[in-house]
């Protein structure tokens, strides 16, 4: 058990809706990234937020968006959902923003349908 | 641009060899770090080791060890005395510090899936 909590498990929904992936980081971890790993485009890094700024961005698409509160849990809306926006979400954090090592949750896989 | 490549989508070791991971990267910053994963089936994302690109010496962690040749850039990933609970899909990933770049991304292989062998 990594310290790292994700909710939920498991989430099925249709193309169109809107859904909201949140993640708590490990305690004392000020860091939170969010990574997409789906079959065809592998593990792919999204953002990153530190202490409650972003830090950086990867490939996310302008549908997504993230922000992390001040009690430093973090929240991914994924909107106007495609089918190829199913896949396994993972939420990681770390103690800074250097990211020497980042905890990764157990993930939310997204199904669209 | 940033890029991870891991040349073996599939390896088989017989229990108790040793096995390493190839893994090469293309950066052209000086700064940068090195990282492997571990992801089992059971789908989580178990972090292995890790190398900074200024780091002299090579990472160990406990089985693990990072075999970093910069003038190669690459970062090969040792697993010394392999067990059955290796069996497992393993990422490299790299990353730039923080503040260095506007993009500090960080990118991943495409993994290769490991197999033990009893």
């Amino acid at each position: 058990d990594s310290g790292v909590t994700q909710t939920p498990k498991h989430l099925i929904t249709a193309t169109g809706q809107r859904v909201t992936l949140r993640c708590s980081p490990r305690s004392g971890d000020l860091s939170v990234y969010w990574y997409q790993q789906s079959l065809d485009q592998g593990l792919q890094f999204l953002i990153h937020y530190y202490n409650g700024e972003e830090r950086a961005k990867g490939n996310i698409l302008e549908r997504f968006s993230a922000q992390q509160f001040p009690d430093l849990h973090s929240e991914l809306n994924l909107s106007s959902l495609e089918l190829g926006d199913s896949a396994l979400y993972f939420c990681a954090s770390s103690v800074g923003s250097g990211a020497y090592e980042q905890y990764f949750g157990p993930g939310t896989r997204l199904t669209v349908t | 641009a940033q890029k991870i490549t891991q040349t073996q989508p599939g390896m088989f070791v017989q229990e108790k060899e040793a096995v390493t991971l190839d893994c090469t990267y293309d950066t052209s910053d000086q700064s940068y770090g090195l990282f492997w994963y571990k992801q089992p089936s059971s789908g989580e994302m178990i972090f292995l080791i890790y190398q900074g690109s200024y780091d002299e010496q090579n990472a160990t962690e406990g089985r693990y060890s990072l075999n970093f040749q910069k003038a190669r850039k690459s970062a090969n990933l040792v697993i010394s005395a392999s067990q059955l609970g290796d069996s497992a899909m393993y990422f490299c990933a790299m990353r730039e510090p923080p503040g260095y770049s506007s993009a500090s991304k960080i990118i991943f292989g495409s993994g290769t899936r490991l197999s033990i062998r009893p």
